[in-house]
């Protein structure tokens, strides 16, 4: 099966800590993306790697590192969490870096901050 | 950067009628406008896009069209049935292939 893997699903810590999120595509695609979207379904762009390089960093946190150990592998791990990183984390590939692709989507990880 | 507007946050039809989502955007340099559907509980999968380069592109019951001198575009979705109830994003492609979404219209239709 080709798609967009994401794990875990779900994932319930405590202010402060350390998560970690996996993200893995079987499509071949050269370009993945992770996309916060929040309680009231509003969608952000991240991060944005192509073949293992990070091209877009849309101000985010700096308790925020993605990490790409090749081009169908991008993870997320965010440092110390914080109330207001509770949301869906949707992982996202894309098949070119040039073209007007569409994007395919995981099918996300929600992360609740106590 | 860019900044996509959705107008309308719900829309509500009844079975067969049609639907108009209406989408702004404020960069010029964009140049691609896809819509993804997004199921409750599920995650976002593509419905449609236009190019810069068309002003309408057709698929089935869906079509888009695209004024750029308004900055404008929309989704049309005829004979709606009630597997057509979800959240329609618009989008609007930057020069780094980053998509900027539009905030969502949760499209209600009623049989």
């Amino acid at each position: 099966e080709t798609a967009v893997f994401q794990t875990p699903n779900y994932h319930v810590t405590q202010v402060g800590n350390e998560v970690s999120f996996n993200c893995k595509q079987t499509l071949g695609h050269d370009t993945m993306y992770w996309y916060k979207q929040d309680s009231k379904k509003l969608l952000k762009i991240m991060f944005s790697y192509n073949n293992k390089q990070l091209i877009v960093n849309e101000t985010v946190p700096r308790r925020f590192s993605p990490q790409s150990s090749d081009k169908a592998h991008l993870n997320l791990r965010i440092k110390s969490v914080e109330p207001e990183d509770s949301a869906v984390y949707l992982c996202a590939s894309s098949p070119d870096w040039g073209g007007s692709y569409e994007q395919y989507f995981g099918p996300g990880t929600r992360l609740t901050v106590l | 950067g860019e900044k996509v507007e959705q107008h309308e946050s719900t829309l509500s039809v009844r079975e067969g009628d049609s639907a108009v989502i209406n989408c702004t955007y404020t960069d010029t340099a964009s140049s691609y406008f896809p819509w993804y559907k997004q199921e409750a509980g599920k995650s976002l999968h593509f419905v449609i896009d236009i190019r810069s380069n068309v002003d309408r592109k057709q698929s089935q019951r869906l079509t888009v069209l695209l004024d750029k001198k308004a900055k404008r575009f929309s989704l049309h979705i005829t004979a709606t049935q009630p597997e057509d109830s979800a959240i329609y994003f618009c989008a609007a492609r930057s020069n780094y292939n980053v998509l900027y979404f539009g905030s969502g219209t949760k499209l209600t239709v009623e049989p």
